[in-house]
This record gives structure tokens, sequence and C-alpha cells, in this order.
């Protein structure tokens, strides 16, 4: 059974980097086919994609952050990371990390998801 | 992008009655990659429906999507007490993905 889990500081300073950690377990992360996804929901709201690092090391951002956004993959931890600069309090949320296999399927595993605020 | 419009924002149902969840594409979804998910508060998301109307592992059957295109649709059969929760609607056919702003389901 794949299971995912966030981690990182729970409160960053506005215009400073907010880096995320996803640990996988029960399956390699350069299996192929994968995409590792960031998704984030600001309080209250509804699910943003952030992007994805494709097995093979290529990555999709959402233009909206594509200047700011960094998603890379350690394969000696089985993690993937996200790293985004300059954050004001609009890039408070909670960000979850998200699995796609190859074909239709879709978003199947998820983690927990981890608690960002942006604040001074 | 493409912008994925669902409605009703909040619709208000009574158990074992039948739920219908609209999600309207800006343009055709490429490959007809158009997924359901379920969120409850304090809950990640999870995955019910995928390729528009195949259900994910370990969902029950009274899930079933439909359509093609730019239209698609989520039917809850009968609902349980569970089901109350709001649902989202995702394109994964062509970046960037996106999802529609939800639809809660209540009581």
């Amino acid at each position: 059974q794949v299971h995912l889990q966030e981690s990182g500081p729970g409160l960053v300073k506005p215009s400073q980097t907010l880096s995320l950690t996803c640990t996988v377990s029960g399956g390699s992360i350069t299996g192929r086919g994968y995409y590792w996804n960031w998704i984030r929901q600001r309080p209250g709201k509804g699910l943003e994609w952030i992007g994805y690092i494709y097995y093979t090391g290529s990555t999709s951002y959402i233009p909206s952050l594509e200047s700011r956004l960094t998603i890379s993959v350690d394969t000696s931890k089985n993690q993937f990371s996200l790293r985004l600069r300059s954050v004001t309090a609009a890039d408070t949320a909670v960000y979850y990390c998200a699995r796609k296999d190859s074909g239709p399927t879709a978003l199947d595993y998820w983690g927990q998801g981890t608690l960002v605020t942006v604040s001074s | 992008d493409i912008v994925l419009t669902q409605s009703p924002v909040t619709l208000s149902l009574s158990l074992g009655e039948r739920a219908t969840l609209s999600c309207r594409a800006s343009q055709s979804v490429y490959s007809n990659y158009l997924a359901w998910f379920q969120q409850k508060p304090g809950q990640a998301p999870r995955l019910l429906i995928y390729g528009v109307s195949s259900r994910a592992t370990d969902i029950p059957d009274r899930f079933s999507g439909s359509g093609s295109g730019t239209d698609f649709t989520l039917t809850i059969s009968r609902l349980e007490p569970e089901d109350f929760a709001v649902y989202y609607c995702q394109h994964y056919g062509g970046s960037p993905w996106t999802f529609g702003q939800g639809t809660k389901v209540e009581i």
C-alpha cells in the first residue's frame, strides 16, 4: 500500500521560501509512469493543483506560480519536494502531495496534508 | 487553461435521495481525463471516479460518472450518511490541471 507523508515548517515569514517534502513509502518514486504532484487548499477554499514532477524528471507547473516554484525529486530518499520562493500571506494553505499513475487513472494516493502559514 | 464550473454550489438533500452534480468545462477535456473527488472536513480528498466513468478502488457502486466533451455529471444514486461532503471535479488531460470550485452536498 502506497503511503505519502508531507513534512516541513508550519510557519514561514513573508518574502522567504516555503519548503516541503513528501516521503513516499510502499513503492518506488522512480516507478515508471508516475506523476508526483503538489496541490494546495487555502483556508475555506477549493483545491488548487500546483504542479508535478514526472518519473522522467520533467515538470509542469501552474502558470501563476511558475516563476517562484520548483518541484524536485530525491530518489535516494524516495522523496519529492516543493520550494516556493518569495511567499506572501496568499500562499497560506494546506499543502497536499499526491500520486498519479500512468494512463487514465487520476490522483489516487494523497498525503494527509500540512498547513503552512505565512506570517511575520 | 481549462476552467471547470461546478453546479450547484450547494445541494441540499435527504438520506436516500439521488444527487446529481454537474461539471462544465470551458473547452473539451482531452481523452476524457476527468475525475471526481470527495472531501470531508479535515481530510484529504479521496478519488471517486477517473476517466469520466471508472470507479476508483473500493468506491461503492452508488457513485457513477458520465459525460463527454465539456459536460460531465457525478450521480450518487441513494445518499448515505457518509456521502455528505464537498465534491470536486478535476481535469488532467493537459497542463495545467485544474479543479472545479466544488459542490457541497448537505442534509
